[in-house]
C-alpha cells in the first residue's frame, strides 16, 4: 500500500496563477483532509472531507478550494496564488479510530 | 475555543536525559489527545494517543484533566527521538484534529 500520495512535491508559483494540489489514499478512508504547516503554526486545517461528495471548510479556507472527486481523491485548488500562500501542504486522512494518516507533503512558493 | 498550547518551541537534552515536552489544552467536554512526530525527512505519523495508554518507542504521554495537559515523556532519551514532535485534540464526535505550534526536540550524543 502507498497509503497517503501527494503531487507535486515541489511547486513554484507566480502571484495570481492557479494550480491544483493532488492527494490520493488506498486505504478506503472515509475522511480526508487538507492542512497547511508554516513555522512557529503548527498544522492548521484549510478543508476536510467527511465522506465522498461532502466537504466542510477548515481553520483556514480562504483562498482555497477542494474537490472530493470519489473515496480516494481530495484535490486543493489555490484560484489565484499569493505569497501569503507560501507554505508546505498536507493531506490526510483517517481510520474508523481517528488516527490520521498523512502524505509527504507539497512545499509550495508563491512569488 | 479548542486550543493546544506548546510552550517550547526547542528542547534540547544529552542522550540518556529525562525529556519532557509539554502540552496544555484547551477543551470544555472530553477530549482525545494525541501525540504526533516527524522525524527529518519523514512524514509526519502518529506516535500515541492517550485512550491506548500504551507506551510507543519508550514514550508516555499521561492525560490530566484537572491541569488539562498531556505531556510527553521519556526517562532516558536516544538520539534518534530528533523530531519535531506535535500534540493534538479532537472533539469525541469528530476526527478533525487541532495541533499545537510544535517542539523541536535535539538529542545529543
Amino acid at each position: 500500500n502507498a497509503g497517503v500520495t501527494q503531487t507535486p512535491k515541489f511547486q513554484v508559483l507566480k502571484t495570481g496563477q492557479s494550480m491544483t494540489l493532488q492527494c490520493a489514499q488506498d486505504m478506503n478512508h472515509n475522511s480526508m483532509y487538507w492542512y497547511r504547516q508554516d513555522p512557529g503554526m503548527g498544522l492548521r486545517l484549510i478543508y476536510y472531507s467527511a465522506s465522498e461528495g461532502t466537504t466542510d471548510k477548515g481553520e483556514v479556507p480562504n483562498g482555497y478550494n477542494v474537490s472530493r472527486l470519489n473515496k480516494r481523491e481530495f484535490s486543493l485548488r489555490l484560484e489565484s496564488a499569493a505569497p501569503s500562500q507560501t507554505s508546505v501542504y498536507f493531506c490526510a486522512s483517517s481510520d474508523d479510530r481517528g488516527t490520521q494518516y498523512f502524505g509527504p507533503g507539497t512545499r509550495l512558493t508563491v512569488l | 475555543a479548542q486550543r493546544v498550547t506548546q510552550p517550547e518551541k526547542l528542547l534540547s537534552v544529552f542522550k540518556g536525559a529525562p525529556v519532557e515536552l509539554k502540552c496544555n489544552y484547551s477543551y470544555s467536554g472530553s477530549p482525545e489527545l494525541f501525540w504526533y512526530v516527524q522525524y527529518s525527512r519523514q512524514r509526519l505519523q502518529l506516535l500515541l494517543r492517550h485512550i491506548s495508554r500504551e507506551s510507543i518507542k519508550g514514550f508516555t504521554a499521561d492525560l490530566n484533566k484537572g491541569e488539562t495537559s498531556f505531556h510527553l515523556k521519556k526517562p532516558f532519551a536516544q538520539e534518534e527521538d530528533s523530531a519535531m514532535y506535535y500534540c493534538a485534540l479532537s472533539r469525541k464526535d469528530t476526527d478533525k484534529l487541532i495541533f499545537g505550534t510544535g517542539t523541536r526536540l535535539q538529542v545529543f550524543p
